[in-house]
């Protein structure tokens, strides 16, 4: 029963490295999402998802990069990382269905450090 | 796109008192509200959500209400505990089925602390 899974947990990088984000999921949702998490900022979206092979821009996409090759993975990169992207990561995922119940089941985010 | 405003920031409460979380959103077209619960250290969970077509919800201690006039909805925690110590998180979300907004807007957050 693993439900959402990101890899890794814990990252430092230093500034203008680069680095993929892993998030897996096994509950066949269709919607995927990847999060950043700052004190006082609440969640905030950076790309999402809406099924295989597709990705579409939120809120904070600059500096990131997506894909969904899988319907079961969800890849944000950062190409050339900087100070600012230090933060939490989230991934979520979240079925489609009839009664459009949207719950968002959440990975147990990635702790991401650039210096 | 959506807006969701939710305040207070912070919320500290003594043991056995009530809180009370508001938010409010934007778009009309919104039509599920969840809330969520994050611990620290840990990932957001969902507590209770409600949808457009209701007024209110109980499940336990908690209670959500929504107010689609005003456009505004309430997460209401009554006797409180210590392990209720955690941030909040409100959504809204436009969940129609086909729509590429199929995505959930979140508040910034409230950090309740409850004192013993």
């Amino acid at each position: 029963n693993a439900g959402v899974t990101q890899t890794p947990k814990f990252r430092v990088l230093k500034t203008g490295q680069s680095m993929t984000l892993l998030c897996a999921q096994d509950m066949n949702h269709e919607y995927m999402y990847w999060y950043r998490q700052d004190p006082g900022m609440g969640l905030r979206l950076i790309h999402y998802s809406v099924g295989e092979g597709t990705t579409a821009k939120g809120e904070v996409p600059d500096g990131y990069n997506v894909s969904r090759l899988k319907k079961q993975n969800f890849l944000l990169g950062l190409e050339s990382a900087a100070p600012s992207q230090t933060s939490v990561y989230f991934c979520a995922s979240s079925p489609l269905t009839q009664t459009a119940n949207t719950e968002a089941f959440f990975g147990q985010g990635t702790r991401l450090t650039v210096v | 796109g959506e807006n969701v405003e939710q305040h207070p920031s912070t919320l500290s409460v003594q043991e056995g008192d009530s809180a009370v979380i508001k938010c409010t959103y934007s778009d009309s077209a919104s039509n599920y509200f969840p809330w969520y619960k994050q611990e620290l250290g840990k990932r957001p969970q969902l507590i209770i959500d409600i949808r457009s077509n209701v007024g209110e919800k109980k499940d336990q201690r908690i209670a959500v209400t929504l107010n689609k006039t005003a456009k505004h909805f309430s997460l209401h925690i009554t006797e409180t505990q210590p392990e209720d110590s955690a941030v909040y998180f409100c959504a809204a979300n436009k969940a129609d089925r086909g729509s590429t907004l199929g995505r959930l807007y979140f508040g910034r957050g409230t950090q309740l602390t409850v004192w013993p």
